[in-house]
């Protein structure tokens, strides 16, 4: 079995900051994903990414794969307190079984 | 997009008594759903794969006849909790993916069902 491991765990900053949230395994993904989740609701699919150093934008955050397909990172721009939530990253192994990472708690301060 | 309706979203049960969950899938068909539970502040734990038309998968530790799991259709799977006592109280999350779909689709996940156990 595979192992997703997030970090960091807890984030707190202020509203206007830039962050980076990593996602890293020892083994390879087919593909990953990553997901935002608010208390109370389910995860909501933020993006995925399948080739291996490839770069997705989605407004103020910029979702990298790593080369190898080992590895991802999540980066904020000017974080906003729209964005507090828990950020999830998972990966795909063969046949369809998602595994999660622990999740980034993040919080923004206006 | 791709909806994955969950009902209840949240229910509380006396100890000993049974509890349904169900997962549809709106607009899309899927062979295959999964399971979660998720304890406060913690991540996604996976309980259990739901394969349409045949028995679930089921993750180590997690006890089958227990968290009996029916996909009887390419639309809906059913949780049960069976014989719930407090220790079960969590939030359960479905998700399914479109079994037409590419691994660039992601997962769609239900809202969640927050179950106490009194």
């Amino acid at each position: 079995t595979q192992l997703l491991e997030q970090s960091p765990q807890f984030l707190s900053i202020q509203e206007g900051e830039n962050l980076t949230v990593y996602c890293n395994s020892s083994s390879v993904f087919s593909s990953l994903q990553w997901y935002r989740q608010e208390p109370g609701e389910g995860p909501v699919l933020l993006v995925t990414v399948v080739t291996g150093g490839e770069v997705k934008k989605l407004k103020r955050l910029t979702f990298q794969f790593g080369d190898a397909r080992k590895d991802s990172s999540l980066h904020i721009t000017a974080a906003q307190p729209g964005d507090t939530g828990l950020y999830l990253c998972a990966g795909e192994e063969g046949g369809f079984k998602t595994i999660f990472g622990a999740g980034t708690r993040l919080f923004v301060k206006a | 997009g791709a909806v994955v309706s969950q009902h209840p979203s949240w229910v509380i049960c006396k100890s000993g008594t049974s509890v349904k969950i169900e997962c549809r899938s709106l607009d899309f068909q899927a062979t295959t759903m999964f399971w979660y539970r998720q304890f406060p502040k913690q991540s996604l734990m996976l309980m259990a794969t739901s394969n349409e038309g045949s028995k679930a998968t089921y993750e180590q530790g997690v006890e089958k006849d227990k968290f009996l799991i029916n996909h009887a259709s390419l639309t809906l799977s059913t949780l049960t909790v069976t014989s719930a006592h407090p220790e079960d109280s969590s939030f359960y999350i479905c998700s399914a993916r479109d079994r037409k779909g590419s691994a660039n689709y992601g997962y769609t996940f239900g809202s969640g069902t927050r179950l106490t156990v009194v």
